[in-house]
Protein backbone atom coordinates (compact mmCIF):
# COMPACT_ATOMS: atom_id res chain seq x y z
CA UNK A 1 0.00 0.00 0.00
CA UNK A 2 0.92 3.61 -1.05
CA UNK A 3 1.37 6.01 2.33
CA UNK A 4 2.80 9.44 2.86
CA UNK A 5 3.94 11.08 5.61
CA UNK A 6 4.75 14.65 6.20
CA UNK A 7 6.47 14.53 10.19
CA UNK A 8 5.84 18.75 10.85
CA UNK A 9 2.25 20.30 11.22
CA UNK A 10 4.08 23.69 10.32
CA UNK A 11 7.13 25.26 9.32
CA UNK A 12 8.27 28.74 10.27
CA UNK A 13 10.54 30.46 8.09
CA UNK A 14 11.56 34.08 8.34
CA UNK A 15 11.36 35.86 5.14
CA UNK A 16 14.53 35.76 2.80
CA UNK A 17 15.67 32.80 4.57
CA UNK A 18 15.49 29.19 2.64
CA UNK A 19 12.50 26.35 3.39
CA UNK A 20 12.50 22.79 3.68
CA UNK A 21 9.22 21.03 3.71
CA UNK A 22 9.41 17.57 4.44
CA UNK A 23 7.90 13.84 2.87
CA UNK A 24 8.60 10.15 2.64
CA UNK A 25 7.04 7.99 0.90
CA UNK A 26 6.24 4.03 0.74
CA UNK A 27 5.02 2.49 -2.22
CA UNK A 28 5.68 -1.25 -4.06
CA UNK A 29 6.61 0.02 -7.16
CA UNK A 30 8.46 2.72 -8.50
CA UNK A 31 6.82 6.15 -7.51
CA UNK A 32 5.35 9.07 -8.45
CA UNK A 33 5.89 11.98 -6.47
CA UNK A 34 4.28 15.12 -6.41
CA UNK A 35 3.68 18.59 -4.52
CA UNK A 36 0.47 20.38 -4.09
CA UNK A 37 -0.15 23.59 -2.80
CA UNK A 38 -3.39 25.09 -1.35
CA UNK A 39 -4.22 28.34 0.04
CA UNK A 40 -7.65 29.68 2.43
CA UNK A 41 -10.86 27.62 0.87
CA UNK A 42 -9.12 27.29 -2.26
CA UNK A 43 -8.31 23.63 -4.40
CA UNK A 44 -4.68 22.59 -5.16
CA UNK A 45 -1.92 23.58 -7.12
CA UNK A 46 0.33 22.15 -8.58
CA UNK A 47 3.74 22.71 -8.02
CA UNK A 48 6.00 20.18 -9.20
CA UNK A 49 6.45 16.01 -9.96
CA UNK A 50 8.92 13.53 -10.07
CA UNK A 51 8.34 10.77 -12.01
CA UNK A 52 11.72 9.91 -13.75
CA UNK A 53 15.31 11.18 -14.73
CA UNK A 54 17.07 13.96 -12.92
CA UNK A 55 16.76 13.95 -8.65
CA UNK A 56 16.41 17.48 -8.61
CA UNK A 57 12.85 18.53 -9.54
CA UNK A 58 12.51 22.30 -10.30
CA UNK A 59 8.86 23.63 -9.92
CA UNK A 60 6.70 26.53 -9.96
CA UNK A 61 7.41 29.69 -7.95
CA UNK A 62 10.53 28.43 -7.54
CA UNK A 63 10.20 25.93 -5.52
CA UNK A 64 12.10 22.15 -6.22
CA UNK A 65 12.01 19.22 -4.72
CA UNK A 66 14.60 16.19 -4.49
CA UNK A 67 13.75 12.55 -4.68
CA UNK A 68 16.26 10.45 -2.59
CA UNK A 69 15.25 6.35 -3.25
CA UNK A 70 17.75 5.29 -0.45
CA UNK A 71 15.93 7.29 1.90
CA UNK A 72 12.22 7.43 0.19
CA UNK A 73 12.46 11.24 0.89
CA UNK A 74 10.85 13.74 -1.50
CA UNK A 75 11.41 16.94 0.19
CA UNK A 76 10.32 20.43 -0.34
CA UNK A 77 12.86 23.42 -0.93
CA UNK A 78 13.60 26.81 -1.81
CA UNK A 79 16.15 29.59 -1.83
CA UNK A 80 14.59 32.26 -0.36
CA UNK A 81 11.23 32.31 1.49
CA UNK A 82 8.05 34.88 0.75
CA UNK A 83 5.98 35.76 2.71
CA UNK A 84 3.21 34.84 -0.01
CA UNK A 85 4.58 31.43 0.09
CA UNK A 86 2.39 30.82 3.37
CA UNK A 87 -0.05 28.24 2.68
CA UNK A 88 -0.92 24.64 3.26
CA UNK A 89 1.44 22.16 1.03
CA UNK A 90 1.04 18.70 0.65
CA UNK A 91 2.88 15.39 -0.14
CA UNK A 92 1.66 13.25 -2.43
CA UNK A 93 2.60 9.45 -3.71
CA UNK A 94 1.05 7.28 -6.86
CA UNK A 95 2.29 4.06 -7.57
CA UNK A 96 3.29 3.66 -10.95
CA UNK A 97 0.32 2.00 -12.99
CA UNK A 98 -1.62 3.82 -10.41
CA UNK A 99 -4.49 6.70 -11.06
CA UNK A 100 -5.10 6.90 -7.41
CA UNK A 101 -2.75 9.70 -5.04
CA UNK A 102 -2.21 9.45 -1.69
CA UNK A 103 -1.64 12.71 -0.06
CA UNK A 104 0.30 13.40 3.38
CA UNK A 105 -1.61 15.44 5.66
CA UNK A 106 0.18 18.79 4.83
CA UNK A 107 2.69 21.10 6.54
CA UNK A 108 1.76 24.52 7.24
CA UNK A 109 4.36 26.94 6.22
CA UNK A 110 4.24 30.23 7.78
CA UNK A 111 6.80 33.01 6.31
CA UNK A 112 7.19 35.77 8.69
CA UNK A 113 8.36 39.54 7.13
CA UNK B 1 -4.59 25.46 -19.73
CA UNK B 2 -5.83 22.48 -17.83
CA UNK B 3 -8.49 24.24 -15.53
CA UNK B 4 -11.08 22.81 -13.48
CA UNK B 5 -13.96 24.70 -11.96
CA UNK B 6 -16.41 23.55 -9.61
CA UNK B 7 -20.29 24.84 -9.07
CA UNK B 8 -20.69 26.08 -7.02
CA UNK B 9 -18.39 27.07 -5.03
CA UNK B 10 -20.07 27.19 -1.60
CA UNK B 11 -23.47 25.94 -1.09
CA UNK B 12 -25.72 25.77 2.52
CA UNK B 13 -28.76 23.51 2.92
CA UNK B 14 -31.11 22.03 5.28
CA UNK B 15 -30.61 18.38 6.66
CA UNK B 16 -32.58 16.11 4.18
CA UNK B 17 -32.20 17.91 0.89
CA UNK B 18 -30.09 17.07 -1.53
CA UNK B 19 -27.09 19.03 -2.93
CA UNK B 20 -25.44 18.41 -6.51
CA UNK B 21 -21.56 19.59 -7.26
CA UNK B 22 -20.38 20.45 -10.72
CA UNK B 23 -17.08 19.50 -11.83
CA UNK B 24 -15.73 20.49 -15.38
CA UNK B 25 -12.76 20.42 -17.12
CA UNK B 26 -12.80 23.81 -19.24
CA UNK B 27 -9.40 23.41 -21.92
CA UNK B 28 -8.94 19.49 -22.08
CA UNK B 29 -10.65 16.32 -21.84
CA UNK B 30 -10.62 14.65 -18.76
CA UNK B 31 -10.46 10.06 -18.95
CA UNK B 32 -10.87 10.39 -14.98
CA UNK B 33 -12.43 12.45 -12.56
CA UNK B 34 -12.09 12.52 -8.66
CA UNK B 35 -13.91 13.34 -6.00
CA UNK B 36 -12.39 14.11 -2.70
CA UNK B 37 -13.25 15.57 0.93
CA UNK B 38 -11.57 17.48 3.14
CA UNK B 39 -12.27 18.45 6.98
CA UNK B 40 -10.88 21.42 8.30
CA UNK B 41 -6.98 21.34 8.88
CA UNK B 42 -7.16 17.47 7.85
CA UNK B 43 -5.67 16.03 4.05
CA UNK B 44 -7.71 15.32 1.03
CA UNK B 45 -9.64 12.10 1.03
CA UNK B 46 -10.63 10.22 -2.11
CA UNK B 47 -14.21 9.68 -1.80
CA UNK B 48 -14.12 7.88 -5.21
CA UNK B 49 -12.51 7.76 -9.14
CA UNK B 50 -14.88 8.36 -11.85
CA UNK B 51 -14.70 7.20 -15.88
CA UNK B 52 -16.67 8.67 -18.61
CA UNK B 53 -19.54 6.40 -19.46
CA UNK B 54 -18.66 3.87 -16.71
CA UNK B 55 -20.06 3.67 -13.01
CA UNK B 56 -17.82 5.23 -10.31
CA UNK B 57 -15.17 3.57 -7.85
CA UNK B 58 -16.04 4.22 -4.04
CA UNK B 59 -13.32 3.98 -1.74
CA UNK B 60 -13.68 2.01 1.18
CA UNK B 61 -16.24 3.48 3.57
CA UNK B 62 -18.03 5.61 1.23
CA UNK B 63 -21.52 5.30 0.89
CA UNK B 64 -22.36 4.91 -3.19
CA UNK B 65 -26.15 5.58 -2.17
CA UNK B 66 -25.25 8.67 -0.64
CA UNK B 67 -22.92 9.97 -3.01
CA UNK B 68 -23.94 9.93 -6.16
CA UNK B 69 -21.57 10.27 -9.02
CA UNK B 70 -22.10 10.85 -12.80
CA UNK B 71 -19.45 11.21 -15.47
CA UNK B 72 -21.57 11.91 -17.97
CA UNK B 73 -18.74 13.34 -20.83
CA UNK B 74 -15.25 13.70 -21.00
CA UNK B 75 -15.96 17.47 -19.53
CA UNK B 76 -18.38 16.90 -16.69
CA UNK B 77 -18.63 15.05 -13.52
CA UNK B 78 -21.14 15.69 -11.00
CA UNK B 79 -21.65 14.51 -6.97
CA UNK B 80 -24.79 14.66 -5.69
CA UNK B 81 -24.96 14.53 -1.70
CA UNK B 82 -28.42 12.90 -1.13
CA UNK B 83 -30.07 13.27 2.14
CA UNK B 84 -27.65 15.52 3.49
CA UNK B 85 -26.83 16.00 7.28
CA UNK B 86 -24.66 18.18 9.04
CA UNK B 87 -21.95 15.65 9.26
CA UNK B 88 -22.13 15.74 5.46
CA UNK B 89 -20.24 19.58 5.86
CA UNK B 90 -17.02 19.46 4.35
CA UNK B 91 -14.99 20.76 1.52
CA UNK B 92 -15.05 18.39 -1.52
CA UNK B 93 -12.49 18.90 -4.28
CA UNK B 94 -12.77 17.48 -7.93
CA UNK B 95 -9.65 16.78 -9.85
CA UNK B 96 -9.07 15.80 -13.21
CA UNK B 97 -6.57 13.87 -14.65
CA UNK B 98 -5.89 14.46 -18.81
CA UNK B 99 -6.97 11.66 -21.58
CA UNK B 100 -3.24 11.73 -22.77
CA UNK B 101 -0.40 10.70 -20.97
CA UNK B 102 -2.49 8.91 -18.17
CA UNK B 103 -0.11 7.12 -16.73
CA UNK B 104 2.01 10.09 -15.65
CA UNK B 105 0.06 12.93 -15.81
CA UNK B 106 -1.00 15.18 -12.77
CA UNK B 107 -3.81 15.69 -11.53
CA UNK B 108 -5.76 19.46 -12.02
CA UNK B 109 -8.14 20.75 -9.16
CA UNK B 110 -10.91 22.53 -9.14
CA UNK B 111 -11.28 25.16 -6.62
CA UNK B 112 -13.83 23.20 -4.00
CA UNK B 113 -16.77 23.41 -2.85
CA UNK B 114 -17.69 24.50 0.33
CA UNK B 115 -20.73 22.32 1.54
CA UNK B 116 -22.75 23.49 5.12
CA UNK B 117 -25.33 21.48 6.09
CA UNK B 118 -27.77 22.86 8.60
Amino acid sequence: AQSVAQPEDQVNVAEGNPLTVKCTYSVSGNPYLFWYVQYPNRGLQFLLKYITGDNLVKGSYGFEAEFNKSQTSFHLKKPSALVSDSALYFCAVRDEGFQKLVFGTGTRLLVSP
Amino acid sequence: GAVVSQHPSWVICKSGTSVKIECRSLDFQATTMFWYRQFPKQSLMLMATSNEGSKATYEQGVEKDKFLINHASLTLSTLTVTSAHPEDSSFYICSASRIRDRGTDEQYFGPGTRLTVT
